[in-house]
């Protein structure tokens, strides 16, 4: 399966400010996702991130809020905009290759996020 | 929507109990199930999965079985071990016609294993 790079780790935020939370995959894959994992909460599904076009975003998500990019076939970043103390999360990456029922859904380690 | 229940934690076990923890899920149609594991300071790694009915998933020691008739993939495992304690959660996939989404989780189970 493939193995995802996922910075920062970890990070320390102002409120109002943004970050930036990237993810590199070491193979090509076909779909990347992007999930909140909220304090003593489960994941949830932010967006699919669409190679080169706008990603697809689950309900209560925007694109505003939670911009993101995929250029190519093994890279996306998620912003994290105008942060709020609720917004304090680990934000992770995954990645699924062409036969999901197969390799079955690769995840980065996470970006542990706290918004003071 | 589709949604994944699973039994709350912490659940604690001495060493070489028998452990279940139970799940069960709302869906259409015949979607793919799957256990994840999270150790300590680690990310998620793929446990076992099962794509259909009567499938059973094992690795490490683990199985579940693909349950329809009861929407139910319980995660069992005959004897655990102090290495064994991690937060478990169970996914499943929808059954969308060949693309890929994204998987719905449940809350995970905090699984602490006393020597």
């Amino acid at each position: 399966s493939a193995v995802i790079s996922q910075k920062p780790s970890r990070d320390i935020c102002q409120r109002g400010t943004s970050l930036t939370i990237q993810c590199q995959v070491d193979s090509q894959v076909t779909m990347m996702f992007w999930y909140r994992q909220q304090p003593g909460q489960s994941l949830t599904l932010i967006a699919t991130a669409n190679q080169g076009s706008e990603a697809t975003y689950e309900s209560g998500f925007v694109i505003d809020k939670f911009p993101i990019s995929r250029p190519n076939l093994t890279f996306s970043t998620l912003t994290v905009s105008n942060m709020s103390p609720e917004d304090s999360s680990i934000y992770l990456c995954s990645a699924v290759t062409y036969d999901a029922l197969v390799g079955g859904y690769t995840f980065g380690s996470g970006t542990r996020l706290t918004v003071v | 929507g589709d949604s994944v229940t699973q039994m709350e934690g912490p659940v604690t076990l001495s060493e070489e109990a028998f452990l279940t923890i139970n799940c069960t899920y709302t869906a259409t149609g015949y979607p793919s199930l799957f256990w994840y594991v999270q150790y300590p300071g680690e990310g998620l790694q793929l446990l076992l999965k099962a794509t259909k009915a009567d499938d059973k998933g094992s690795n490490k020691g683990f199985e579940a079985t693909y349950r329809k008739e009861t929407t139910s993939f319980h995660l069992e495992k005959g004897s655990v071990q102090v290495s064994d304690s991690a937060v478990y959660f169970c996914a499943l996939r929808p059954n969308s016609g060949g693309g890929a989404d994204g998987l719905t989780f449940g809350k995970g189970t905090h699984l602490i294993i006393q020597p």
